[in-house]
C-alpha cells in the first residue's frame, strides 16, 4: 500500500465551485505540504505543516487554504475555483526529527477547472 | 533562499554516464543540497543529498567542491528508464522552504 495517498487522483470542476483536494499518510511523519505543478514547470510550494497546530503559507498560498485534521490527514481546499487553478497538485510528507530531510511524495491529483 | 541554476534539457545514451550540474552561488553555511527525480505524471523522488566533497549511494553519486558554489549529479551507466526530470534544490535540511526549480530535463537514448 503507498504511504502518501491522495483524492480525489482526477478531477474536473468549473468555475467558482469549491473543491477539496485530500491527502493521507501512513509514514508517521510530522511535516506535510502541498505542490501545485504546471505542466513543464517545477513545484511550487502552496501550504506546509510541521504539526497539527503549525500551518504556514507557501510561495502560492491566496486562493487555496488548507487543514490540519489529524497528523495523517493534510487536505487543500479551493474556495471557488478558478482555471489558472488548472494544475497537478501533489502532497508530501517529511520526518521533521531527521537532520536528513527527504520529502516523499503522493500520487498527485490532476484538477481541471473549466 | 539560494536560487539554482541547472541547464534545461540533456540527452545521453543508453550505457553512458550522465553528470548534470547544479549552481548554487549563494548557498548558505547550513544549507545542503538535494536531488530528485521526476517521471511524468508522478510526484518527485529523493535521489541524494549532500553536503560537501562527495556522496555516493546505489542510484547516484553527488560531487561538490569545497566552495559549494555547485555541485554535480552522477548517474552511472544510464538506461531508458532514466529519462526523467532532475531538480537541485538548495536549502536547510528541514527542508520546508526548499524550492523546486524547472529542473533538467534527461533524455536517454536507445
Amino acid at each position: 500500500d503507498a504511504d502518501v495517498t491522495q483524492t480525489p487522483r482526477n478531477r474536473i470542476t468549473k468555475t467558482g465551485k469549491r473543491i477539496m483536494l485530500e491527502c493521507s499518510q501512513t509514514k508517521g511523519h510530522d511535516r506535510m505540504y502541498w505542490y501545485r505543478q504546471d505542466p513543464g514547470l517545477g513545484l511550487q510550494l502552496i501550504y506546509y505543516s510541521f504539526d497539527v497546530k503549525d500551518i504556514n503559507k507557501g510561495e502560492i498560498s491566496d486562493g487555496y487554504s488548507v487543514s490540519r485534521q489529524a497528523q495523517a490527514k493534510f487536505s487543500l481546499s479551493l474556495e471557488s475555483a478558478i482555471p489558472n487553478q488548472t494544475a497537478l497538485y501533489f502532497c508530501a510528507t517529511s520526518d521533521g526529527r531527521l537532520t536528513y530531510n527527504e520529502q516523499f511524495f503522493g500520487p498527485g491529483t490532476r484538477l481541471t477547472v473549466l | 533562499l539560494a536560487k539554482t541554476t541547472q541547464p534545461i534539457s540533456m540527452d545521453s545514451y543508453e550505457g553512458q554516464e550522465v553528470n548534470i550540474t547544479c549552481s548554487h552561488n549563494n548557498i548558505a553555511t547550513n544549507d545542503y543540497i538535494t536531488w530528485y527525480q521526476q517521471f511524468p505524471s508522478q510526484g518527485p523522488r529523493f535521489i541524494i543529498q549532500g553536503y560537501k566533497t562527495k556522496v555516493t549511494n546505489e542510484v547516484a553519486s553527488l560531487f561538490i567542491p569545497a566552495d559549494r558554489k555547485s555541485s554535480t549529479l552522477s548517474l552511472p551507466r544510464v538506461s531508458l528508464s532514466d529519462t526523467a526530470v532532475y531538480y537541485c534544490l538548495v536549502g536547510e535540511t528541514g527542508g520546508f522552504k526548499t524550492i523546486f526549480g524547472a529542473g533538467t530535463r534527461l533524455f536517454v537514448k536507445a
